[in-house]
């Protein structure tokens, strides 16, 4: 199986940042790499498809990068409802394993 | 509208079979892959495996290939998950949710709202 390593496991932070997650894959996945958001309670939502195409709907403050192995999803000015656990997800090949989530906290 | 309604929360003992369901509609469900994610209580999210309801094609994670098994019916628009022996450990929020195409490499792009399976003695 492909590892999927996120970091920060958590993070604190203030309305108006700009918030930077890293994912890194055990081996090369070309761009197959989403972002999904999760809030307490509710199904998670997709924000980032194949490392940088924004999901209908997604606000533009999100945006993801990377190529390869090293993948980043960047908030660029915190709302409050931002505030949610974020995972990286690998669609390169079966399992399409998810990393241990990120969660992003008030500061 | 896509939609994925997921069948109730359940209650059961060790030893007992389940089979929960996910039905999608707004969408031609034979031609999209679907899939299934675990999450256990206050931890993150486990992919088990996907089902293309137009032929049955499935695949599993390893870590789940033979603990459950995945099905669909294409004529309701319904897929599953079953298990035929639950064990306290598969205690969890189950979720199902769509793949963005008809490509096995896409990601979920809708999701149900998930079933809650508790299994205690």
């Amino acid at each position: 199986d492909i590892q999927m390593t996120q970091s920060p496991s958590s993070l604190s932070a203030s309305l108006g940042d700009r918030v930077t997650i890293t994912c890194r894959a055990s081996q090369s996945i070309s761009s197959y790499l989403n972002w999904y958001q999760q809030k307490p309670g509710k199904a998670p939502k997709l924000l980032i498809y194949a490392a940088s195409r924004l999901q209908s709907g997604v606000p533009s403050r999100f945006s993801g990068s990377g190529s390869g192995t090293d993948f980043t999803l960047t908030i660029s000015s915190l709302q409050p409802e931002d505030f949610a656990t974020y995972y990286c997800q690998q669609s390169h090949s079966t399992p399409h394993t998810f990393g241990q989530g990120t969660k992003l906290e008030i500061k | 509208e896509v939609q994925l309604v997921q069948s109730g929360a359940e209650v059961k003992k060790p030893g007992e079979s389940l089979k929960i369901s996910c039905k999608g509609s707004g969408y031609s469900f034979p031609n999209y892959w679907i899939g299934w994610v675990r999450q256990m209580p206050g931890k993150g999210l486990e992919w088990m495996g996907i089902i293309y309801p137009g032929d049955s094609n499935t695949r599993y994670s390893p870590s789940f290939q033979g603990q459950v098994t995945i099905s669909a019916d294409k004529s309701i628009s319904t897929a599953y998950v079953q298990w035929s022996s639950l064990k306290a450990s598969d205690t969890a929020m189950y979720y199902c949710a769509r793949m963005h195409s008809n490509n096995p490499l896409a990601p979920f792009d809708y999701w149900g709202q998930g079933t809650l399976v508790t299994v205690s003695s």
